[in-house]
């Protein structure tokens, strides 16, 4: 079972374009997390939500943790090449053991320049 | 500050051979320790967690198992590797506290023939 859904798969614009990538899932989580992969590396954390209704920016990069702690979004302004990876969400389940992450299957963005 | 190493970075091998891959944590204590397998550069699959020496927990029955002879020390093998088993393999870590961030290694390509 899938428990975190991101659309969209596959996203490809031009340097300058603003896009947003979601993440969502009917479960409640404890906290969420997004990461970036490049090519033949590992992922590296971009940021962490905890407050349902949390916003939190990394310079282009803004991130938002839905009120019912059930989803997320990534909006990216002013896209560069550089943006260019895989955008992955991952996260801990409540109520349970946080040990474990669920990871989204990625959004695989390609920034033209 | 704490470091993760994983190697090798690549390796083939032919079906029914053995595999090991290795994980080193430096720079801290008691980590929680993961073996996440990515399969044509999107998701994570879980495959093994360990919270302690000894302590090993899988999360899909497969044909690999997991060892954590030291505390920083985590160890993916198999007796006979299968087609299927080919993927990008990353070995990662965290404190096991608050949202439980995970840092990755720079991940293992397994090509299986």
């Amino acid at each position: 079972t899938q428990l975190l859904e991101q659309s969209p798969q596959f996203l490809s614009i031009q340097e300058g374009e603003n896009l947003t990538v979601y993440c969502n899932s009917s479960s409640v989580f404890s906290s969420l997390q997004w990461y970036r992969q490049e090519p033949g590396e590992g992922p590296v954390l971009l940021v962490t939500v905890v407050t349902g209704g949390e916003v939190k920016k990394l310079k282009r990069l803004t991130f938002q943790f839905g009120d019912a702690r059930k989803d997320s979004s990534l909006h990216i302004t002013a896209a560069q090449p550089g943006d260019t990876g895989l955008y992955l969400c991952a996260g801990g389940l409540s109520g349970g053991s946080n040990y474990k992450l669920t990871f989204g299957k990625g959004t695989l963005l390609t920034v033209n320049p | 500050s704490q470091t993760i190493h994983q190697w090798p970075a690549t390796l083939v091998q032919p079906v029914g051979s053995p595999l090991s891959l290795e994980c080193t944590v430096e720079g801290t204590s008691n980590p929680n320790l993961y073996w996440y397998r990515q399969a044509a550069g999107r998701g994570l699959q879980l495959l093994f967690y360990s919270v302690g020496i000894g302590q090993i927990s899988s999360e899909v029955p497969q044909n690999l198992s997991a060892s954590r002879p030291q505390d920083r020390q985590f160890i993916l093998s198999s007796k006979k590797l299968l087609l299927s088993d080919s993927g990008f393999y990353l070995c990662a870590w965290s404190s096991g506290s608050g949202a439980n961030v995970l840092t990755f290694g720079a991940g293992s390509r397994l090509t299986v023939l």
